[in-house]
């Protein structure tokens, strides 16, 4: 069983550059969540995404552009990297926020 | 945001030593807790989610309870082994959209 699925799984930006990281899950889950982890911070909800076509802000959305492009995806938009952007991405998706997210293995992302 | 605290930050024992970690939450408008488990260099797993006050769940040697009454929840660990360390996260929905927002973890050493 595949799962979450993200990739890619290590990317190096450039501050400035555009990137797009992907994630998608077999699951037949309506939502779905992408997290960033910090030291020290645990997860931090970006963007969260309860059905086809609805998103939502989470706890740090600035800088982040979402697009749930069918029942499967949830995509994840850096317009302009920032060096506050280094982190550990995790997309999760869950059936009913009464039941356990699943998560995808993480993009480490760097931009320098 | 809704606000979710654990306690303690981390926490060193001794293997067989048993330990209890501590999840806060608001009270009021309660939909559900989860319990995650989450290894260095993986993805988190989850080890409960409980809907109810009262609500005891228990996976071998781990067991957590809930009382929402109060905004808390406990997660136990009888006889500690080297392999359980890791963090342990507690979430909860909450907001308008029920979004998935998690603590900022409990970080377990177990010595052998």
């Amino acid at each position: 069983n595949a799962g979450v699925t993200q990739t890619p799984k290590f990317q190096v930006l450039k501050t400035g550059q555009s990137m797009t990281l992907q994630c998608a899950q077999d699951m037949n889950h309506n939502s779905m969540y992408w997290y960033r982890q910090d030291p020290g911070m645990g997860l931090r909800l970006i963007y969260y995404s309860a059905s086809e076509g609805t998103t939502d802000k989470g706890e740090v959305p600035n800088g982040y552009n979402v697009s749930r492009l069918n029942k499967r995806e949830f995509s994840l938009r850096l317009e302009s990297a920032a060096p506050s952007q280094t982190s550990v991405y995790f997309c999760a998706s869950s059936e009913t926020q009464r039941t356990e997210a699943f998560f995808g293995q993480g993009t480490r992302l760097t931009v320098v | 945001i809704l606000n979710v605290e654990q306690s303690p930050q981390s926490l060193h024992v001794q293997e067989g030593d048993s330990t209890n970690f501590t999840c806060s939450f608001p009270s009021s408008n309660f939909y559900a807790l989860h319990w995650y488990r989450w290894e260095t260099a993986k993805s988190p797993e989850a080890l409960f989610v409980m809907t109810l006050n009262g609500d005891e769940k228990k996976k071998g040697r781990i067991s957590a309870t809930l009382n929402t009454k109060e905004g808390y929840s406990y997660l136990y660990i009888k006889g500690s082994q080297p392999e359980d360390s890791a963090t342990y996260l507690c979430a909860l929905p909450g907001g308008a959209t029920n979004k998935l927002i998690f603590g900022t973890g409990t970080l377990l050493a177990v010595q052998p």
